[in-house]
């Protein structure tokens, strides 16, 4: 089974709208994290943010915010105010904590911000 | 300013050639990691260290090799080059845990173009 599932391969956004990118993870272990990163046409992959499995509130980092759904094993990223530089793939991964050294990814969403 | 940086951008190797890619991090991570990166199919992990001399197959382990002699360098190597391993590798290391301060860091990818 897949650890993280991401189902929109493709996505548009108007600029300076709000998007949000899908991710459902599956996991049996309680504790975990959960990142999310960037990856423009340059390829460099870049950390957005993260969320732990225990964390109580919703991590945000500037116009990003992850809508962690626990019960339903959902961590989708939002972005706010889409700017044009936000164009690019974005990845969903998970570490758990039993398996420890190993990243699981998602297939990744490329999304386009339309001017 | 955390590094990892990889051998080269873009190589071009024949069918049956012996490939080395080379991934040296300066952050003293214990745990590094080569991917490789296909359209529609993510980041597949291929093997991942733990420590000096120690490896672990990921998902796609066939046609690669590991090396690591010492803690900054995880080294790929493709035994007999084939047509079907053209792709985009990236190395990434971590520390050990799964809270945000271990996320994964990025080398910036080495296209490679088996003919």
């Amino acid at each position: 089974a897949q650890k993280i599932t991401q189902t929109q391969p493709g996505m548009f956004v108007q600029e300076k709208e709000a998007v949000t990118l899908d991710c459902t993870y599956d996991t049996s272990d309680p504790s975990y994290g959960l990142f999310w990163y960037k990856q423009p046409s340059s390829g460099e992959m870049i950390f957005l943010i993260y969320q732990g499995s225990y964390d109580q509130q919703n991590a945000t980092e500037g116009r990003y915010s992850l809508n962690f759904q626990k019960a339903r094993k959902s961590a989708n990223l939002v972005i706010s105010a889409s700017q044009l530089g936000d164009s690019a793939m974005y990845f969903c991964a998970m570490r758990e904590e039993q398996t420890g050294n190993q990243f699981y990814f998602g297939t990744g969403t490329s999304l386009t911000v339309i001017p | 300013d955390v590094k990892v940086t990889q051998s080269s951008r873009y190589l071009v190797k024949r069918t049956g050639e012996k490939v080395f890619l080379e991934c040296v991090q300066d952050m003293d991570h214990e745990n590094m990691f080569w991917y490789r990166q296909d359209p529609g199919l993510g980041l597949r992990l291929i093997y991942f260290s733990y420590d000096v001399k120690m490896k672990e197959k990921g998902d796609i382990p066939e046609g690669y090799s590991v090396s690591r002699e010492k803690k900054e360098r995880f080294s790929l190597i493709l035994e007999s080059a084939s047509t079907n391993q053209t792709s985009m590798y990236l190395c990434a290391s971590s520390g050990v845990g799964i809270s945000s301060s271990y996320e994964q860091y990025f080398g910036p990818g080495t296209r490679l173009t088996v003919t």
